[in-house]
Parts: structure tokens; C-alpha cells; sequence
């Protein structure tokens, strides 16, 4: 049974230039939510996907916007690349359908670097 | 909003000795789940024991247990007999039983295991 997958694992970026990263939840589930993990700290929530479209947005700028495909995998695109947006981005998985009292399952992480 | 507050950055424990993690969270809610999580070196965020917030009985999962106390709001983690392969960053998180809530995270606690 696989897990999150996310991609690229590691990115460099320039300032100004947009990224685009990538999700595949774990098998049954249909919620992605993103987190953005800074270094020593713990995840901010972005947004979460859930039927294609954004449910839930935490406090981030309108430079973070996001997609879901049918087929429930995710993308998180951010523009106009800040140094302070070097960070890992999560991806975490779960099942909306029914009130859900187990945690997300959280994939590796991309690592990106704006340089 | 919901916060979730790990006052201990940093954490130290002798190997097969005993550990508490502490975390207080902040909610106006009545049903809710609360949950720890272990990020080793390789970022994957590691599901360790979860509560729900209508249970009385707190939690236990092999060497790992906590403290609930909803009065108090306050979330602690044991760890029991020590492994050098508990040596992590520990996050605790908070997640409302509304169907499609995201889950709030700590700054989380870094413990390190002496041999």
C-alpha cells in the first residue's frame, strides 16, 4: 500500500522564479492538505484540497495557490519566490468521508531553496 | 483559533530511562483529537499515539503513553525505557471532529537519547 509520494524531494529556486510541487495521497484517501515547515520549526498549515477544491486556507498570501486532480493527487504552486519561502513543504493525506479521528499520513517533504 | 504550545525546545533523556514531552493547547471546542507525532532526520512526520478528546482513559501504545487533561488542556507524552532510535523532533497537534478541519501543530520538542 503506498503512502504520500511528493516531488521533487529537493528544489533551488532563484527569487522571483514560481515552483511547482507535487502530491499523491495514500491510497482511499481524498483530503490533501499542505504545511509549510520552516528550519526548528513546526508545520504551518497552507490549505487543504478536498473534491477539487480548496476547503480550508491557513494565513499565507495569494502567492500559494494549489490544485486537485480527480484522481485526488495535488499540486502546491507558489509565485514570485521569496528567500523567505525556503522551506520543506509537506504533503499529508486522510479520509474526509466519515468523521475521521485518526491523523493525517504525511509524505517526505520537498525541500526547496530560494536562493 | 486553536494553538498548540510545546514549551520545551529541547529535551534529553538517558537511554531506558523515562521522558515527558509536555504540550497545552487552546480550543473552544468539546470534541476534538489530539495526537503526537516523531520527525526523524529523514523528515517523514511518524504518527506516535493519538487521543480523542471524549475518551477518559488516556492513551497507550507500547512504551509510548500521555496524560490527558481536558480541564487543564493540557497533552503530555511519556516515553518509557528509552531507545537511542527515539532521538527526534516531537510534534504534538490538535485537529477539531468537524469533518474536513486541518490540524494544528507545536513548535515542537527535540529529544535527544545518551547511550
Amino acid at each position: 500500500d503506498a503512502g504520500v509520494t511528493q516531488s521533487p524531494t529537493h528544489l533551488i529556486k532563484t527569487r522571483g522564479q514560481q515552483v511547482t510541487l507535487r502530491c499523491s495521497p495514500k491510497s482511499g484517501h481524498d483530503t490533501v492538505s499542505w504545511y509549510q515547515q520552516a528550519l526548528g520549526q513546526g508545520p504551518q498549515f497552507i490549505f487543504q484540497y478536498y473534491e477539487e477544491e480548496e476547503r480550508q486556507r491557513g494565513n499565507f498570501p495569494d502567492r500559494f495557490s494549489g490544485h486537485q486532480f480527480p484522481n485526488y493527487s495535488s499540486e502546491l504552486n507558489v509565485n514570485a519566490l521569496l528567500l523567505g519561502d525556503s522551506a520543506l513543504y509537506l504533503c499529508a493525506s486522510s479520509y474526509l468521508g466519515t468523521a475521521n479521528p485518526h491523523g493525517y499520513t504525511f509524505g517526505s517533504g520537498t525541500r526547496l531553496t530560494v536562493v | 483559533a486553536q494553538t498548540v504550545t510545546q514549551s520545551q525546545p529541547e529535551m534529553s533523556v538517558q537511554e531506558a530511562e523515562t521522558v515527558t514531552l509536555s504540550c497545552t493547547y487552546d480550543t473552544s471546542e468539546s470534541d476534538y483529537y489530539l495526537f503526537w507525532y516523531k520527525q526523524p532526520p529523514s523528515r517523514q512526520m511518524i504518527l506516535v499515539i493519538r487521543q480523542e478528546a471524549y475518551k477518559q482513559q488516556n492513551a497507550t501504545e507500547n512504551r509510548f503513553s500521555v496524560n490527558f487533561q481536558k480541564a487543564a488542556k493540557s497533552f503530555s507524552l511519556k516515553i518509557s525505557d528509552s531507545q537511542l532510535g527515539d532521538a527526534a523532533m516531537y510534534f504534538c497537534a490538535y485537529r477539531s471532529a468537524r469533518a474536513g478541519n486541518d490540524m494544528r501543530f507545536g513548535a515542537g520538542t527535540r529529544l535527544t537519547v545518551k547511550p
